[in-house]
């Protein structure tokens, strides 16, 4: 089964700063998608940003970016003026294209925005 | 477009007491998981339906848990009897499935908060 590594359980970060939460994954399959989601303290869990393995173009939305290293199978979130908002359990989750289509989730990084 | 809906937001119940928690998904959406959530660690699949089919319940404790999704829409999970470790989040998800093989991200509802006295 693949595996889903977070090494930091927490992570601060000074309002309007620029952060990065690091995800490593294990995998033998060479196509695949990659997924950040952010879950508030209301706990509904809500994705920020996702990567195709085959797209070598690192995606971006608005403020949240990811740089993908397929080679080195990491998959880190950038986030760039940080906001309050932000404060959040971050999950990197990888979604195998094989059959069942499984998600597997790594331990999540806790981020604090400081004011 | 309606959200994962679940209910109940939250319960609690004392040990080897039974407890049901129930999904709707989005409408559409073939594919609906369940996940259980333990205080500060990620989301544990338990099971994965494909319609109204079982593709994955290998981590599911099926001597107590068991779920169904019957009409390939709606789905219940029940514990029975609970225990203490049973304590933890339980969410329900569900994502589109296309011929292709592809799918999309999973779409979470809010979770049941489960706590067992």
């Amino acid at each position: 089964a693949q595996t889903v590594t977070q090494s930091q359980p927490e992570m601060s970060v000074q309002e309007a700063e620029t952060v990065t939460l690091s995800c490593t994954y294990d995998t033998s399959e060479s196509d695949y998608y990659l997924f950040w989601y952010k879950q508030p303290p209301s706990r509904q869990m809500i994705l920020v940003i996702r990567q195709e393995a085959y797209k070598q173009q690192n995606a971006t939305e608005n403020r949240f970016s990811v740089n993908f290293q397929k080679a080195a199978k990491s998959f880190s979130l950038k986030i760039s003026d940080s906001q309050l908002g932000d404060a959040a359990m971050y999950f990197c989750a990888y979604r195998s294209l094989n059959t069942g289509n499984q998600f597997y989730f790594g331990t999540g990084t806790s981020l604090t925005v400081i004011p | 477009e309606a959200g994962v809906a679940q209910s109940p937001r939250y319960k609690i119940i004392e040990k080897r007491q039974s407890v049901a928690f129930w999904c709707n998904p989005i409408s559409g959406h073939a594919t609906l998981y369940w996940y259980q959530q333990i205080l500060g660690q990620g989301p544990k699949l338990l099971i994965q339906f494909q319609n109204n089919g079982v593709v994955d319940d290998s981590q599911l404790p099926k001597d107590r848990f068991s779920a169904e999704r019957l009409k390939g829409v709606d789905s219940t999970l029940k514990i029975q009897p609970a225990k203490l470790e049973d304590s933890a989040v339980y969410l329900c998800a569900s994502s589109l499935y296309n011929l292709a093989g592809r799918t999309g991200e999973q779409f979470f509802g809010p979770g049941t908060r489960l706590t067992v006295l």
